[in-house]
């Protein structure tokens, strides 16, 4: 069964800071995975996907994942916090097999201080 | 294109009554999804459907649920008779293909008294 795990409720970093919310899957052969983010009251918007290739994935608004096939983790990073990121964070996985299902983990909540 | 579009945006009505939700996915989509979010349970998927077969309902959580896909175009996701655990947000997604990502729509606000 697929599943995934975001270990953490919230992300405090202060502005002009890295930051990394992370993520770890359990998926039966190669995954697919993706970020998404949802602002208040409104649908989640896609940031990044790895299908397959470069471990290291480039998204929308600076945003990049790097995933790690031996600890089954796609961790999403910056460079350098915006308060305007502050926001909610989904991490999804699809098997790439037997039915193409995508699981959502429980979202983290990322909090940017000016 | 108008992505994918939901109604109602805000529903509220009394237990015991029926509650359909609609989506228009995108056109040329072949996957679509409905999931649901609550503060206790996050963002679950309830059901989807691959040009228009539902292909896995495991999540639905009981009788009282049922989803249609008559055509492309058209997606239902009814609740009866509505219960207060039912009260959420309802989103519908598409996606075109296996490794695509998926387009939410703005989601259904459901609050059952």
């Amino acid at each position: 069964a697929q599943s995934v795990a975001q270990p953490e409720d919230q992300v405090n970093v202060a502005e002009g800071n890295p930051l990394t919310v992370k993520c770890t899957y359990s998926v039966s052969g190669n995954p697919y995975l993706f970020w998404y983010v949802q602002y208040p009251n409104r649908g989640l918007q896609f940031l990044l996907k790895y299908i397959t290739g470069d471990n290291l994935v480039k998204g929308s608004y600076g945003f990049e994942a790097e995933f790690n096939k031996s600890q089954t983790s796609f961790h999403l990073k910056k460079p350098s916090a915006l308060v305007s990121d502050s926001a909610l964070y989904f991490c999804a996985v699809r098997a790439n097999t037997g039915g193409f299902k995508t699981i959502f983990g429980a979202g983290t909540r990322l909090f940017v201080k000016a | 294109d108008a992505g994918v579009i939901q109604s109602p945006r805000h529903e509220v009505t009394e237990m015991g009554q029926e509650v359909t939700l609609r989506c228009k996915p995108i056109s040329g989509h072949d996957y679509l999804f409905w999931y649901r979010q609550t503060m206790m349970r996050g963002l679950e998927l309830l059901i989807y459907f691959n040009n228009n077969v539902p292909i896995d309902d495991s999540g639905m959580p009981e009788d009282r649920f049922s989803a249609k896909m008559p055509n492309a175009s058209f997606s239902t996701l009814k609740i009866q008779p509505s219960e207060p655990r039912d009260s959420a947000v309802y989103f519908c997604a598409s996606s075109f293909g296996q490794a695509n990502v998926l387009t939410f729509g703005a989601g259904s606000r459901l609050t059952v008294l």
